[in-house]
Parts: structure tokens; sequence; C-alpha cells
């Protein structure tokens, strides 16, 4: 199976600063049909997880464009452009590249 | 409104079995792939199965191979989990997805407790 490792595992962030979680994968994740199936969720405490970023970049629909992911291969990266309240949560990423999914170990958003 | 809602969890003691069940409204599963994700207290979240469109074919991780099933019923638009031989570890809030750009619609969660 695909190790999805994320870094930091933790991350204390002031209001209205950027935030930056990275991701890497064991292996690459692009498909044979040419697309690299990473994709990047949040989970709010109390809440179901929810879709940020699909195929390493593409917003989910009604996600703010604060957010934004990159990368290509193994290497990816989520970026928040300015933290807001709301974004409070545990940030996970997860390659759909195989049919056994796997997800990173989750990145914990806090504000300083 | 787009929905999956779970149901089925509770408590239940090591070695037994429970099944979960998913409604979707608003959509047609037999169009996607579904997932079950499950997040244990103090833990983060972990794939548990997959299963496609006509429900050939299934994957799941190591750790419920064997004793978990991934199943679907497309006309009654559900999608279940059928888990057996349950340990402690099993514990946590299971949800279900549709996995599709990754998983694009997540239900509420439903909790399994496995204690004595």
């Amino acid at each position: 199976d695909i190790v999805m490792t994320q870094t930091p595992l933790s991350s204390p962030v002031t209001l209205g600063q950027p935030a930056s979680i990275s991701c890497r994968s064991s292996q690459s994740l692009v498909h044979s049909d040419g697309t690299t199936y990473l994709s990047w969720l949040q989970q709010r405490p109390g809440q179901p997880p929810r879709l940020l970023i699909y195929t390493v970049s593409n917003r989910f629909s009604g996600v703010p464009d604060r957010f934004s992911g990159s990368g290509a291969g193994t290497d990816f990266t989520l970026k928040i452009s300015r933290v807001e309240a709301e974004d409070v949560g545990v940030y996970y990423c997860m390659q759909a590249t195989q049919f056994r999914y796997t997800f990173g170990q989750g990145t914990k958003l806090e504000i300083k | 409104e787009v929905q999956l809602v779970e149901s089925g969890g509770g408590l239940v003691q090591p070695g037994g079995s429970l099944r979960l069940s998913c409604a979707a409204s608003e959509f047609s599963l037999s169009g996607y792939w579904m997932s079950w994700v499950r997040r244990a207290p103090g833990k983060g979240l972990e794939w548990v199965a997959n299963i496609n469109p006509d429900g050939s074919d299934q994957y799941y991780v190591d750790s419920v191979k064997g004793r978990f099933t991934i199943s679907r019923d497309n006309a009654k638009n559900s999608l279940y989990l059928q888990m057996s031989s349950l340990r402690a570890e099993d514990t946590a809030v299971y949800y279900c997805a549709r996995a599709f750009n990754g998983m694009d619609v997540w239900g509420q969660g439903t909790t399994v407790t496995v204690s004595s």
C-alpha cells in the first residue's frame, strides 16, 4: 500500500497568517490514466470530513479561494493564504490512485 | 441536497457482529464507487473498504480483511458494511463516502463501540 506522510503533525498559526502542510507519498501518485488522485480534506471538531482539494489542485465547490493545492509525483502541499478561526481542525491528504486508498496521519491546525 | 445517512452503529461485545447501512439521497448510488472510512478515538482517518458501482469488486484495509464485507443494493440506493469478529480496536466513528474526486460527499457518521 502507498504510505502518505504529512508534516507538520501540528501547526499553531496566527490569525491572518499563512499556513502550509506537506504530504509525501511512498510512490508516485500518477495513475495510468495520467491523473494524480491526491486530495485534501478538512475535519473540524465534531464534524465529518469535508473535501477541500481534489486531483492535486482543484478546489471543491464552496471551498474558499484562500485554500490552494500544488505538487506532483510524490510531493504535495496544501496552503492557506490567510488563516481564519473557522479553519481550525485536522487536515488530511489522501491518495486514490490505487484502489486501496490511504490517508496521511493528519495535521492539526490550531490558532496561536 | 445530495446526502448520505449512516445507521446501525452501537455497543457490541468483542467477537460480535454489526451491520452498518448508508442511505443515499438526491443522487443515484449506482453511478459511483463508494467507501467506508473510520476514525478511532484519538486517531486519524483510516480508509476501510471500497466497492465499485455494480458491486463486483471490493477492496479492504488489511486489518479488516476476512472480517468485514462491503456490499451495496443499488435498487435501494444503499451501501452496507457487515462487520464480524469485532475487536476493541474497531471502535470508531464509521463514515460512508462517495468516492468521486477523492471523497466528495460524506455522511455524518455512526459510532461503533466494541467493549465487554
